[in-house]
């Protein structure tokens, strides 16, 4: 089954504040997540990855957490842009040769 | 470089018809993976090729799909008697090698398909 999961299926949040996704994982092997962001007829894009031995690790406008204890990540999106709407997926990669991917969170931007 | 390139990018096929996805991956991968989303749903893995081998398929249905990566030409990802059930976005992802950054991972644009 999926190990990791999402816990909102919407989000909508105001042009220029900032987006927080969350994303919860059950198995403890997972060590290595990555957040994808897929616009409407394409397929994923990468955005953002982070190891089991990192807490904290910061993109362009984005910044992921983890937090081990609660088996819990989340991304953060910096002044959030129309350009920004689009379903994210959190995925972990246990083995290093698949990605499980969660069922994902709509972001709407409200102008 | 072309990306990874999947077609058709959209495909109608009828009950009991075979379709068959091609996925060319990007140049120097040689790694290629197969993925199914249902509409409002995650991307499900199907399986897992290198070049004339099939690494993983543990997300395959067990009857009336199969996957290859030729030597030379695209994967393809073929359904035999599709169903109703079938119709999904199907995605192909390419990386050039068995590393552990997925950053590699490449996906395609998708081929979506409907049953009749």
């Amino acid at each position: 089954g999926e190990s990791v999961g999402l816990h909102l299926p919407t989000l909508s949040v105001q042009e220029g504040d900032n987006s927080i996704i969350n994303c919860a994982y059950s198995n403890s092997a997972s060590d290595y997540f990555i957040w994808y962001k897929q616009e409407s007829g394409k397929g994923p894009q990468f955005i953002i990855d982070i190891r089991s031995n990192m807490d904290k690790r910061q993109g362009q406008r984005v910044t992921v957490l983890l937090n081990k204890t609660v088996k819990h990540l989340s991304l953060q999106i910096a002044a959030t842009q129309p350009g920004d709407s689009a379903v994210y997926f959190c995925a972990d990669n246990i083995r290093g040769d698949k990605i499980i991917f969660g069922k994902g969170t709509r972001l709407h931007i409200l102008p | 470089n072309a990306g990874v390139m999947q077609n058709p990018r959209h495909l109608v096929r009828r009950r009991g018809q075979e379709a068959r996805l091609r996925c060319s991956p990007m140049k120097g991968h040689s790694h290629v993976y197969w993925y199914r989303q249902l509409p409002e749903e995650g991307l499900k893995f199907m399986v897992y090729l290198q070049k004339e081998n099939i690494i993983d398929e543990s997300g395959m249905p067990k009857e009336r799909f199969s996957a290859e990566f030729p030597k030379e030409g695209p994967s393809i990802l073929r359904i035999q008697q599709v169903v109703r059930g079938d119709s999904a976005a199907y995605f192909c992802a390419s990386s050039q090698d068995r590393g552990y950054r997925v950053d590699g991972y490449t996906f395609g644009s998708g081929t979506r398909l409907t049953v009749v």
